[in-house]
């Protein structure tokens, strides 16, 4: 499977503190994406890094890629109780010759005031 | 421009039934994919339409299907329920830039099978 991995799959965490989560993928991507979820709502795109690129910053998400370990990670930093979502990696790349994103099974972060 | 609209929001059918879900995508997308989402095996990718035609198809029974019009609304079907399709089922239509797809999330359908 291509499946991405993300590691913890639960997080909680006091507000204010950094909230880091990890996604490891199996094949070679274009680009790796994060996304975020609220309970029981639709995906919200946050992030994309593509395979050349190493960090990426946007507000307070910071995401790092190395794909010679083939993993990603993103980092939110002073955290705040509207983070609490279930956070989702997804590899972009060609799969049996036609591009698709591949989802993780997701972090689901809790920030507690 | 208008978001990723499903129809319904919610849905409750009795076990045999057969359920149709309703995705109308980002003016401008052409593929769709749909997602089976419940608490014990995460996202599951259904199958993916681009430009009316079947491009790509997750591990899932013949009960589920779909189809996209060229309007590139899409709908999914499944027949004969059963309990465990109780689940979000979400709808994304992308777009593919300079070899990078962003998808775009509905709101998602909750079906509950009883």
């Amino acid at each position: 499977s291509q499946q991405g991995e993300e590691d913890p799959q639960a997080l909680s965490i006091q507000e204010g503190e950094n909230a880091t989560m990890n996604c490891s993928y199996k094949t070679s991507i274009n680009n790796l994406q994060w996304y975020r979820q609220n309970s029981g709502r639709g995906l919200v795109h946050l992030i994309l890094i593509r395979s050349n690129e190493r960090e990426k910053h946007s507000g307070r998400l910071r995401v790092t890629l190395d794909t010679s370990k083939k993993s990603s990670s993103l980092l939110i930093t002073a955290s705040r109780a509207a983070d609490t979502a279930s956070y989702f990696c997804a590899t972009d790349a060609v799969f049996k010759g036609a591009q698709k994103l591949v989802f993780g099974q997701g972090t689901r972060l809790t920030i507690n005031p | 421009k208008a978001g990723v609209t499903q129809t319904p929001r919610y849905l409750i059918k009795t076990r045999g039934q057969q359920v149709t879900l309703s995705c109308s995508p980002i003016s401008g997308h052409r593929s769709v994919s749909w997602y089976q989402q419940t608490p014990g095996q995460g996202l599951q990718f259904l199958f993916e339409y681009f430009s009316e035609t079947q491009r790509n198809k997750g591990n899932f029974p013949g009960r589920f299907s779909g189809r996209q019009f060229s309007n590139s609304r899409s709908e999914m079907n499944v027949s004969t329920l059963e309990l465990g399709d109780s689940a979000l089922y979400l709808c994304a239509s992308s777009r593919t830039v300079g070899g990078n797809t962003e998808a775009f999330f509905g709101q998602g359908t909750r079906l509950t099978v009883v």
